[in-house]
């Protein structure tokens, strides 16, 4: 029953180097995603997954990278992290994507990363 | 892009005073979610709106959905402390407004 999970939930790390930040769901969604939050504001979607193999850049994708060579599993790259990058990450999942009507999104915990 | 509104930003009300959320665009949508964020926690999916004037509840929470399709509300009844959050529209593409972070004084 594990859902949707990320791995590291905490990480500090610092200018230039490259970090991976993992999402892992059990439920075989199609769909996965990749969110930022900062401080007071909503969610901002990186990218976006369809299915294995398909990707595809959301509303801030620059400095970003992803790969989804299985199902299960979605990681988000900051090839050469930056302060502005300091932000709580979210992955969801959903069986629907984005098309006239999609279904709800489910949310891991999230990882508070600190770019220094 | 497709942007979404929230209003207000923050809310603070006492126990047992109605609250309300909403959630504009400029543009007609297809459907709207709606999502809460307790403090520290992740989003959780409350409701998903699809028709013109569709009017949705849950316990003391009620949804609506604008006859042009361009705006929702969410209305809690006699709020809780259990209701502290912050509730979120999502529309079209993933695009989530700001929020409104409601607190509920005991």
């Amino acid at each position: 029953d594990a859902g949707i999970t990320q791995s590291p939930r905490y990480k500090i790390t610092e200018t230039g180097r490259q970090v991976t930040l993992m999402c892992h769901q059990t439920w075989s969604h199609s769909y996965m995603f990749w969110y930022r939050q900062d401080l007071g504001h909503g969610l901002r979607l990186i990218y976006y997954s369809a299915a294995a193999d398909i990707t595809d850049k959301g509303e801030v994708p620059d400095g970003y990278v992803v790969s989804r060579s299985k199902t299960e599993n979605f990681p988000l790259t900051l090839e050469s992290a930056t302060r502005s990058q300091t932000s709580v990450y979210f992955c969801a999942s959903s069986l629907q994507g984005l098309a006239d009507q999609y279904g709800e999104q489910f949310f891991g915990p999230g990882t508070r990363l600190t770019v220094l | 892009g497709q942007q979404v509104m929230q209003i207000p930003q923050y809310q603070h009300v006492q126990e047992g005073e109605d609250f309300t959320t909403y959630c504009n665009s400029s543009t007609t949508l297809s459907n709207i979610q709606w999502y809460k964020q307790r403090p520290g926690g992740h989003p959780v999916f409350l409701i998903q709106l699809v028709k013109s004037g569709e009017v949705k509840k849950q316990k003391r929470l009620t949804f609506q959905f604008g006859e042009a399709k361009k705006n929702s509300s969410l209305h809690i009844t006699a709020t809780q402390t259990t209701d502290v959050g912050t509730y979120f529209c999502a529309a079209g593409k993933s695009t989530f407004g700001d929020g409104t972070t409601l607190t509920v004084k005991p």
